[in-house]
């Protein structure tokens, strides 16, 4: 089974800094679909970004970026221009195009903005 | 377009209780997820749905869970009995059949298990 690492349970950034967020996975298929989800306190999870493997261009969407490495089999979210907004668990997923179409999830890492 | 809906939003019982949650996905979603998170972890998926059909229930504790989604529609999770180590947030999410498309998730039920 595919597994997702998020190494950073906690990070923290200065308002208006930039930060970036780890993920590595481990798969033996060639072609998948990463995500990046965000669930704030108390609020239901929503989708950040996605990547497509058999892309090499890095995904964006607006302040937040991938640097999306496939041999490496790294996936990493930066966020630029931090907003009080974007403190919350932050969870690396990888989806699998075999039968199923299974989600993995990492273990989060938590953000915190400081004013 | 209406989200997954989820109910009831808190629940809490008491040990060898019955639960059960219900799910509503976003309409014309063939695919659906359960998933168990407990505080501080990432989504542990219990049970996956295409239609009305099962995909991936390899991590459901069948002794105590079951699930069903009737009609390929909404679905219903139960637990019976409760053990406190099910106390976590209950997830529901729905998706179109590709592996393109992302999850939509709900805004999951607490349990508490006393």
């Amino acid at each position: 089974a595919q597994t997702v690492t998020q190494s950073q349970p906690e990070m923290s950034v200065q308002e208006a800094e930039t930060v970036t967020l780890s993920c590595t996975y481990d798969t033996s298929e060639s072609d998948y679909y990463l995500f990046w989800y965000k669930q704030p306190p108390s609020r239901q999870m929503i989708l950040v970004i996605r990547q497509e493997a058999y892309k090499q261009q890095n995904a964006t969407e607006n302040r937040f970026s991938v640097n999306f490495q496939k041999a490496a089999k790294s996936f990493s979210l930066k966020i630029s221009d931090s907003q009080l907004g974007d403190a919350a668990m932050y969870f690396c997923a990888y989806r699998s195009t075999n039968t199923g179409n299974q989600f993995y999830f990492g273990t989060g890492t938590s953000l915190t903005v400081i004013p | 377009e209406a989200g997954v809906a989820q109910s009831p939003r808190y629940k809490i019982i008491e040990k060898r209780q019955s639960v059960a949650f219900w799910c509503n996905p976003i309409s014309g979603h063939a695919t659906l997820y359960w998933y168990q998170q407990i505080l501080g972890q990432g989504p542990k998926l219990l049970i996956q749905f295409q239609n009305n059909g099962v995909v991936d229930d390899s991590q459901l504790p069948k002794d105590r869970f079951s699930a069903e989604r009737l009609k390929g529609v909404d679905s219903t999770l139960k637990i019976q009995p409760a053990k406190l180590e099910d106390s976590a947030v209950y997830l529901c999410a729905s998706s179109w059949g590709g592996p393109s498309y992302e999850q939509y998730f709900g805004p999951g039920t607490r349990l508490t298990v006393t």
